[in-house]
């Protein structure tokens, strides 16, 4: 069963805020939520990750509500380079050591228009 | 370059051949993994190393062989492949086998069977 449910597809404007959706109304309590992207016949990149707090790093910010049901990946000023499968990622790390492996879902295609 | 590197970036191989995937992460990471990405599919984790040990295989025929030399290196020697194996072979590390900090990824290798 997909841990996330994420919009297949997204379009944006190049210099607009960009602002991912991802639902994750079962999460639970050790599991942390990471974003990935995937630049077309490249690696996924890392983006960001965080559990309950709003996180926020040179490529982009990742609010999680209250609840922790859902999160937005937001990306404050699209550029073309940021055209990319965008992918939510819920995994428990576990304090004994150990961790859930990183399990990737279909994403969302963004296309950052000119 | 993110650190992983992959060798060769493009290969066509028969399907009698042998020929081995080569994956080098110089960052001092000590976990490794092998995905598998074929077309309009979700990455497939294949294999995980930790300190060089295998601690995953999820389920891969055994025509799929890897081998981590070290914590550095990582190969996938592959043998009497099928044509359905034509994917994108992707490496990745990270900093310890819980990947708190993310998996850093390599570009790929693209793998035709013929």
């Amino acid at each position: 069963d997909a841990k996330t449910t994420q919009p297949p597809s997204m379009d944006c404007a190049e210099g607009r805020a960009a602002n991912l959706p991802c639902n994750h109304s079962t999460i639970s309590g050790n599991e942390y939520v990471y974003w990935y992207r995937q630049i077309h016949s490249q690696g996924p990149q890392y983006i960001i990750h965080g559990l309950k707090n709003n996180e926020t790093n040179e490529m982009a910010s990742l609010i999680i509500t209250e609840d922790r049901k859902s999160s937005t990946l937001i990306l404050p000023h699209a550029t073309l380079r940021d055209t990319a499968v965008y992918y939510c990622i819920v995994r428990a790390i576990h304090s004994q050591g150990g961790s859930e492996k990183l399990v990737f879902g279909k994403g969302t295609k963004l296309t950052v228009n000119p | 370059e993110t650190g992983v590197t992959q060798t060769p970036r493009h290969l066509v191989m028969g399907m009698t051949n042998k020929k081995s995937l080569k994956c080098e992460q110089h960052l001092g990471h000590n976990a490794m993994y092998w995905y598998k990405q074929s077309a309009k599919k979700p990455l497939e984790l294949m294999f995980v190393y930790s300190l060089e040990e295998r601690v995953e295989n999820n389920s891969v025929p055994s025509r799929f062989s890897p081998e981590c030399p070290n914590s550095s290196h990582l190969f996938l020697h592959l043998h009497t492949l099928q044509p359905e194996d034509s994917a994108l072979y992707l490496c990745a590390s990270s900093q310890d086998i819980q990947g708190y900090y993310g998996y850093t990824f390599g570009s790929g290798t693209r793998l035709t069977v013929v």
